[in-house]
């Protein structure tokens, strides 16, 4: 089955700074890759996703590429706030199919204002 | 619009006791459901995935069971708790895409 592995888990920043997250899959049939924010105590979000299709994906001050390749694909956050501050998880899944998703560990990424 | 619920919020259950946590959709049918569980500090376990009613798979032996006896329902229980069933569970569903694929989860604490 698909595993996900997530890397660093915690990174911890400058407000303004650039944050990247990186994370690697196993199962080559994975074609969609989303990202998901938890802030403490609640529910992950879906904050941005891209398919196997597509290289990178942005969305204001963050952005997500995938290397179908070499099987990974990282989350960039630029000019970060203390707002973003949570726990970050990517994941992986084949759309088409039973669609469950499998997670990375996730990352802590604190924002020190 | 499509919709997730979830319930309890929280709950504090004594070792040995029973379990029913329940999930409903609302605005689609026929959905993939799911449960995950996350340990305090810690990722997101995928324990049950349903593609329909009455079918379940599980991902990992544990001491918890599912079920769905409707399309848009799902039950996760156990017949006895452990002090390791503690943890933070969230019910999803498909497509993944959606924003509001999680349900807003049950806290348990097993004392």
């Amino acid at each position: 089955g698909e595993n996900v592995e997530q890397h660093p888990s915690t990174l911890s920043v400058q407000e303004g700074d650039s944050a990247v997250i990186k994370c690697t899959y196993s199962d080559s049939a994975s074609n969609y890759f989303p990202w998901y924010k938890q802030e403490l105590g609640k529910r992950p979000q879906l904050i941005i996703d891209i398919r196997s299709n597509v290289g990178e994906k942005k969305d204001q001050r963050i952005a997500v590429t995938l290397n179908k390749t070499a099987k990974h694909f990282s989350l960039h956050i630029t000019e970060t706030q203390p707002e973003d501050s949570a726990v970050y998880f990517c994941a992986a899944s084949w759309e088409g199919g039973s669609e469950k998703l499998v997670f990375g560990k996730g990352m802590k990424l604190t924002v020190n204002p | 619009s499509q919709t997730i619920h979830q319930w309890p919020a929280t709950l504090v259950q004594p070792v040995g006791s029973p379990l029913s946590l329940e999930c409903t959709v609302e605005g689609t049918s026929n959905p993939n459901l799911y449960w995950y569980r996350q340990a305090a500090g810690r990722g997101l376990q995928l324990l049950f995935y349903s593609v329909g009613i009455g079918q379940i798979s599980s991902e990992v032996p544990q001491n918890l069971s599912a079920s769905r006896p409707q399309d848009r329902q799902f039950i996760l229980s156990s017949k006895k708790l452990l002090l390791s069933d503690s943890g933070f569970y969230l019910c999803a569903w498909s497509p993944p895409a959606l924003p509001g694929r999680f349900g807003s989860g049950t806290r348990l604490t097993v004392v």
